[in-house]
């Protein structure tokens, strides 16, 4: 089975940086994604982990440490149209992505 | 480019009524999911597939089939339906490379039964 755990919400201003953690315990470990998602619409890839280490695209970063079962995802520069929700999904096996509840993110101007 | 379509966009059903949910993709990719979105639960794996032909079970299966006939298409079906299945449904795909592959959803259905 899996546990994934995230924060239900995080709120920061325009411009700013907010870190999202994702921590889990699961079997068969084969990686990490996260995903974002706008109200009503459906999610969409924005990174993947499966080595240790940071991985940087753009404003967005992902870290992983898989010996201590975390992850983090990295927004830099905060805009208002990254007021959106996003998902941790670990994956077990070579298709099976299990996800976390997801984190709400608000900016504020 | 279509990527993934599903229909309806929106349902109303009263329980006990058959409903398929319908979902395409034209990126022929091999692998195809059905997922729940519930508030506070996140996204669950209802059924999936690895390629044209089989089917697997996912985290909550029960109350749902699904079929595979073909690359493109994958409906899931409710046979006799319940409140509780009141969700957001998602289909989405993903390429198959021997390894973890992105997967691309679909727009969603909202589905709700009364």
């Amino acid at each position: 089975g899996q546990n994934i755990d995230q924060p239900t919400e995080m709120t920061a201003t325009e411009g700013a940086i907010v870190q999202i953690n994702c921590t889990y315990q699961t079997s068969g470990f084969n990686g990490l994604f996260w995903y974002q998602q706008h109200a009503g619409e459906a999610p969409t890839f924005l990174s993947y982990n499966v080595l240790d280490g940071l991985e940087e695209k753009g404003r967005f970063s992902s870290f992983l440490s898989r010996s201590k079962g975390y992850s983090y995802l990295l927004l830099k520069e905060l805009q208002m149209k990254d007021s959106a929700s996003y998902l941790c999904a670990v994956v077990q096996g070579e298709y099976k992505l299990s996800f976390g509840a997801g984190t709400t993110v608000t900016v504020r101007a | 480019i279509a990527g993934i379509t599903q229909a309806p966009t929106s349902q109303i059903l009263a329980a006990g009524r058959r409903m398929t949910l319908r979902c395409t993709q034209d990126m022929r990719h091999n692998a195809m999911y059905w997922y729940r979105q519930d508030l506070g639960l996140g996204l669950r794996l209802i059924h999936y597939s690895n390629t044209a032909g089989t089917t697997g079970k996912g985290e909550v299966p029960d109350g749902y089939s699904v079929s595979r006939a073909n690359t493109d298409d994958f409906p899931l079906t409710l046979a006799s339906a319940v409140p509780s299945q009141t969700s957001v449904y998602f289909c989405a795909s993903s390429g198959t490379s021997g390894g973890p592959d992105t997967q691309y959803f679909g727009p969603g259905t909202r589905l709700t039964v009364l």
